[in-house]
């Protein structure tokens, strides 16, 4: 009974370079997010998909991109690593409002 | 936009002594309301949710929270804190007024002292 896994856990780049992670969810859920969360501010909405092949903006976008080619899998890329991206990134998944199930989160640092 | 407020960046309390983190959420419609706590180097885990039944809501751990609609908040409580209970704790939101989305909090830090 995995749930939300998150791949990698951690990873140091540098800057300008391009990473893709990945969520992966095993509860046939509908939707699927990406937050990151940095100091002071709480968790923030990257991306988010309401249902395979579909994808929508959350509150900090830029710098970001996803695909949800498979119903299970929600993947963030970054084209080109920022310092101002080191963060620690959470992926969600849900079918419902009252009830989301997260992963264990990526630790990213950009060098 | 919709937001949630967590009143306190840092809260610190003595061992033994009641716990109260503060939250408020901009909504018309209740929301379903969530609190989860963070340990350090960990993920998050859910410490309760409100999900329009009872307006007092147990959770993990001795935590409860109390929804009050006409203030527009829902608090969490601990009758005695434990040095365990050190940790950061998350409001969130979802519902139609959030896009059906999750909304957090900037998050409080919790100290407990011996």
């Amino acid at each position: 009974n995995a749930g939300v896994t998150q791949t990698p856990k951690f990873r140091v780049l540098k800057t300008g370079q391009s990473m893709t992670l990945l969520c992966a969810q095993d509860m046939n859920h509908e939707y699927m997010y990406w937050y990151r969360q940095d100091p002071g501010m709480g968790l923030r909405l990257i991306h988010y998909s309401v249902g395979e092949g579909t994808t929508a903006k959350g509150e900090v976008p830029d710098g970001y991109n996803v695909s949800r080619l498979k119903k299970q899998n929600f993947l963030l890329g970054l084209e080109s690593a920022a310092p101002s991206q080191t963060s620690v990134y959470f992926c969600a998944s849900n079918n419902r409002p009252d009830g989301y199930t997260f992963g264990s989160g990526t630790r990213l640092t950009v060098v | 936009a919709q937001s949630v407020t967590q009143l306190g960046s840092h809260v610190s309390v003595s061992e033994g002594a009641l716990v109260l983190l503060r939250c408020n959420y901009s909504s018309s419609v209740p929301p379903y309301l969530f609190w989860y706590v963070q340990y350090p180097n960990q993920g998050l885990q859910l410490l309760l949710k409100y999900t329009s039944a009872a307006t007092l809501v147990k959770g993990i751990n001795g935590f409860e929270a109390e929804f009050k609609k006409s203030e527009t908040s829902f608090h969490l409580t601990k009758p005695s804190a434990h040095m365990s209970d050190a940790a950061e704790y998350f409001c969130a939101v979802s519902g139609m007024e959030y896009g059906n989305k999750l909304v957090f909090g900037a998050g409080t830090i919790l100290r407990v002292k011996s």
